[in-house]
C-alpha cells in the first residue's frame, strides 16, 4: 500500500541554520510528490512540487527539495532558515496509480521549533 | 490569486446532529477533495469528487458522510449524524487534473460535544 513517511516528529533548529525535513515513501508507480506547510491554526500552503524532470525542485520562501528514486525520498531543505519558517511541515504523495483520482496520501507531519 | 474558501471556520455541534460544511473551490477547477485531520495527527483523504459524482472515498467516508455540489460553485460535505469521534479540522481542496496540485481551503474545524 502506498505510504509516506516522516521519520521526525519534532525538529528545533537555531535562526539562520540549515534544515533538512526527511520523507520517504512507498508507491508502486512514478510518483508526484508534495510538501505542504501549515502554521497554527491555518490550512495547508503547498511549498513545492514534483511531478517529472528535475529531480531538484524549488519552492517557495527559499525551499527546495530533492527527489531520489533509488531512495525512495524527497527530503526539503532550507539553507538558511527563519523564525517565521516554524511551523509543521507535511510530505504527500499524490495517488494517481490504478485510475485513483489523485487523492494525497500525507506523512505524520514534522513539527519545526527555530529557536533565536 | 483565486483561492479556496471554507465557511464555517468552526462548527460546535450535539452529538447525533447534522452538520454541513461548505466550500468554495477555484473556479476553474474540475477535481474536487476533501481531507479531515483529527488533532495531532496526519491529513487524511475522505472524498474526490469530479464531473458531479464521487469517484474515490476511504474507508473514513462511510454511510453518515454525503458530498455535493449544488450549484456550480459550493462543494458541501455533510455528516448525517455526528459522532465524538468526528471532531477534527476538515479540508476542501482543488484542482484542475487528477495530476496537478490541490490547492486546500483553510478548514473548518468541527467540534462535536
Amino acid at each position: 500500500a502506498q505510504s509516506v513517511t516522516q521519520p521526525d516528529i519534532h525538529i528545533t533548529v537555531s535562526e539562520g541554520a540549515s534544515l533538512e525535513l526527511r520523507c520517504n515513501y512507498s508507491y508502486g508507480a512514478t510518483p508526484y510528490l508534495f510538501w505542504y506547510v501549515q502554521s497554527p491554526g491555518q490550512g495547508l500552503q503547498l511549498l513545492l512540487k514534483y511531478f517529472s524532470g528535475d529531480t531538484l525542485v524549488q519552492g517557495i520562501k527559499g525551499f527546495e527539495a530533492e527527489f531520489k528514486r533509488s531512495q525512495s525520498s524527497f527530503n526539503l531543505r532550507k539553507p538558511s532558515v527563519h523564525w517565521s519558517d516554524a511551523a509543521e511541515y507535511f510530505c504527500a504523495v499524490g495517488d494517481v496509480d490504478g485510475g485513483s483520482q489523485g487523492n494525497l496520501i500525507f506523512g505524520k507531519g514534522t513539527k519545526l521549533s527555530v529557536k533565536p | 490569486e483565486p483561492e479556496v474558501t471554507q465557511t464555517p471556520s468552526h462548527q460546535v455541534t450535539q452529538m447525533g446532529q447534522e452538520v454541513i460544511l461548505r466550500c468554495v473551490p477555484i473556479s476553474n477547477h474540475l477535481y474536487f477533495y476533501w481531507y479531515r485531520q483529527i488533532l495531532g495527527q496526519k491529513v487524511e483523504f475522505l472524498v474526490s469528487f469530479y464531473n458531479n459524482e464521487i469517484s474515490e472515498k476511504s474507508e473514513i467516508f462511510d454511510d453518515q458522510f454525503s458530498v455535493e455540489r449544488p450549484d456550480g460553485s459550493n462543494f458541501t460535505l455533510k455528516i448525517r449524524s455526528t459522532k465524538l469521534e468526528d471532531s477534527a479540522m476538515y479540508f476542501c481542496a482543488s484542482g484542475r487534473r487528477r495530476e496537478d496540485t490541490q490547492y486546500f481551503g483553510p478548514g473548518t474545524r468541527l467540534t462535536v460535544l
